[in-house]
C-alpha cells in the first residue's frame, strides 16, 4: 500500500509568522505535489515536483514555496502566514510513467488555522 | 487554459435511489484523462475509478461513468445509493504530464 505522511496533522499559526508542512513518501515515486482543500474550490494545485532538488509552480502558488531535497521529501514553506492560507493542506505522490492516468496517492492532510 | 466543471455542490438523496453526480471538462488536449476521487469524512481522497478511452464504461465498486468526448463528460453513476456512498467526490483530469485539476467537489449525502 502506498504511504504518504504528513507532519504536522494539524497546526495554529500566527499571522507573519512562518509554517513549515512536511511530506514523507515510500512510495519511491517521482511525483510530488501539494494540494490546499477549501470548502467551494475543491482541490487547488500549489506546488509539484518531478524530480529532487526541483519545484515547480501550481495553480496557486503565490504565498507559499516548496523544497524537495530528496526523493522521499518534499515541504511547503510559508514565509509569513496570513489569514486567507487557512485550509486543509494535502500533499501526494504518484508514478510519472508513460501515460498520465496512473493514480495520485494522498497523505492524510494536514489542518492549518492562522490567527 | 483546462478546468473541471462540477455543477453540484451538495446532493441529497434517499437510500435505494439513483446516483448521478455531473462532470464537464474542458481542455486544449485530444486525450485527456478523467478521474473520480472519494473522500470520506476525516480522510484523504482515494481513487474511485478512471478513464482514457471515449464512449467506454468504466466501473469500480459499484459506481460507473463513461467519458464522452462528444460532450465533455464524464459523469459519475450508480444504480441504488447506500448509506457509505456519502462522502465528498471531484472529478479530476490529467492535463498536462503529472498535473491534475480537479472540480469543486460534490458533496453526496445519503438519508436512510
Amino acid at each position: 500500500e502506498a504511504a504518504v505522511t504528513q507532519s504536522p496533522r494539524s497546526k495554529v499559526a500566527v499571522t507573519g509568522g512562518k509554517v513549515t508542512l512536511s511530506c514523507h513518501q515510500t512510495n519511491n515515486h517521482d511525483y510530488m505535489y501539494w494540494y490546499r482543500q477549501d470548502t467551494g474550490h475543491g482541490l487547488r494545485l500549489i506546488h509539484y515536483s518531478y524530480v529532487a532538488d526541483s519545484t515547480e509552480k501550481g495553480d496557486i502558488p503565490d504565498g507559499y514555496k516548496a523544497s524537495r531535497p530528496s526523493q522521499e521529501n518534499f515541504s511547503l514553506i510559508l514565509e509569513l502566514a496570513s489569514l486567507s492560507q487557512t485550509a486543509v493542506y494535502f500533499c501526494a505522490s504518484r508514478w510519472p510513467g508513460q501515460g498520465t492516468g496512473n493514480t495520485l496517492y494522498f497523505g492524510e492532510g494536514s489542518r492549518l488555522i492562522v490567527v | 487554459g483546462d478546468s473541471v466543471t462540477q455543477t453540484e455542490g451538495l446532493v441529497t438523496l434517499t437510500e435505494g435511489l439513483p446516483v448521478m453526480l455531473n462532470c464537464t471538462y474542458q481542455t486544449i488536449y485530444s486525450n485527456p484523462f478523467l478521474f473520480w476521487y472519494v473522500q470520506h469524512l476525516n480522510e484523504s481522497p482515494r481513487l474511485l475509478l478512471k478513464s482514457f478511452t471515449d464512449n467506454k464504461r468504466t466501473e469500480h465498486q459499484g459506481f460507473h461513468a463513461t467519458l464522452h468526448k462528444s460532450s465533455s463528460s464524464f459523469h459519475l453513476q450508480k444504480s441504488s445509493a447506500q448509506l457509505s456512498d456519502s462522502a465528498l467526490y471531484y472529478c479530476a483530469e490529467n492535463y498536462n504530464q503529472g498535473k491534475l485539476i480537479f472540480g469543486q467537489g460534490t458533496k453526496l449525502s445519503i438519508k436512510p
